[in-house]
C-alpha cells in the first residue's frame, strides 16, 4: 500500500460515455499527478497539480479534464474519448515540487481503461 | 534525445545477478530513483540515491551511480521469479518534477 488509491481500477467505456476516474492520496502531499501508461508510450505525463492548482499540462486532448478540488483528491474526467486512449491511467502524489526528495512521486495502482 | 534512456528488455535466469542500467543527461540531477512495476500494478519505489553517493545497498538490490558518466544501474542479486517486472529509472532536480526511463522489462527463467 503506497497511501494513494485509485477508483474504479477497470473501467470499460463507449466513446459516447462521460465517465470520471477517481484518485485520493492519505499522504499529506500537496502535488499530484495524472500518467497514461500504454504499450506506444510507456509513461506520459499528463497534468500535474500543486496546491490544488494545474502547474503542468502536457498538450492532452480537451477530452481528458482534470480536476482537483483539494490536495487528497484529484480527478479525471472523461468524454467522447477515442479507442486510441485505452491505457492504463496511473494517478500520484509528492510531497510538493520544491525538489530533492520532495519531488519522490508515489503511485496509486492505476485505472486500466477500455474504450470500445 | 530523452532525458533519461534505459534498454526495454532483459532476461536472466533465476538464481543469477540481474543488472538494469540506466543513463541520463542533467548534470544537476539531485536524486535518482527505481520504482518496480509488476503487471497490473502501479509504480512501487524501490529505492533512491543521492548525487553526491556512488552507491547504496539495500538487501539484494545494490544501485551504483556514476556520476561523471551520468549512468545509473540496478543490481539485483540472487534473481527470483518474483522479480519478473518493469524496471523504471527516474531522476529529479531541485526545482523540476521527476522524470522516467521507458523502463526494463526484467524476465526471469526459472
Amino acid at each position: 500500500e503506497t497511501g494513494v488509491t485509485q477508483t474504479p481500477r477497470h473501467l470499460v467505456m463507449g466513446m459516447t460515455n462521460k465517465k470520471s476516474l477517481k484518485c485520493e492520496q492519505h499522504l499529506g502531499h500537496n502535488a499530484m499527478y495524472w500518467y497514461k501508461q500504454s504499450a506506444k508510450k510507456p509513461l506520459e505525463l499528463m497534468f500535474v497539480y500543486s496546491l490544488e492548482e494545474r502547474v503542468e499540462n502536457n498538450s492532452v486532448p480537451s477530452r481528458f479534464s482534470p480536476e482537483c478540488p483539494n490536495s487528497s483528491h484529484l480527478f479525471l474526467h472523461l468524454h467522447t474519448l477515442q479507442p486510441e486512449d485505452s491505457a492504463l491511467y496511473l494517478c500520484a502524489s509528492s510531497q510538493d515540487l520544491a525538489g530533492g526528495l520532495r519531488n519522490t512521486q508515489y503511485f496509486g495502482p492505476g485505472t486500466r481503461l477500455t474504450v470500445l | 534525445g530523452e532525458d533519461v534512456e534505459q534498454s526495454l528488455f532483459l532476461s536472466v535466469r533465476e538464481g543469477d545477478s540481474s543488472v538494469i542500467n540506466c543513463t541520463y543527461t542533467d548534470s544537476s540531477s539531485t536524486y535518482l530513483y527505481w520504482y518496480k512495476q509488476e503487471p497490473g500494478a502501479g509504480l512501487q519505489l524501490l529505492t533512491y540515491i543521492f548525487s553526491n553517493m556512488d552507491m547504496k545497498q539495500d538487501q539484494r538490490l545494490t544501485v551504483l551511480l556514476n556520476k561523471k558518466d551520468k549512468h545509473l544501474s540496478l543490481r539485483i542479486a540472487d534473481t527470483q521469479t518474483g522479480d519478473s517486472a518493469i524496471y523504471f529509472c527516474a531522476e529529479s532536480r531541485e526545482s523540476n518534477d521527476m522524470r522516467f526511463g521507458a523502463g526494463t522489462r526484467l524476465t526471469v527463467k526459472p
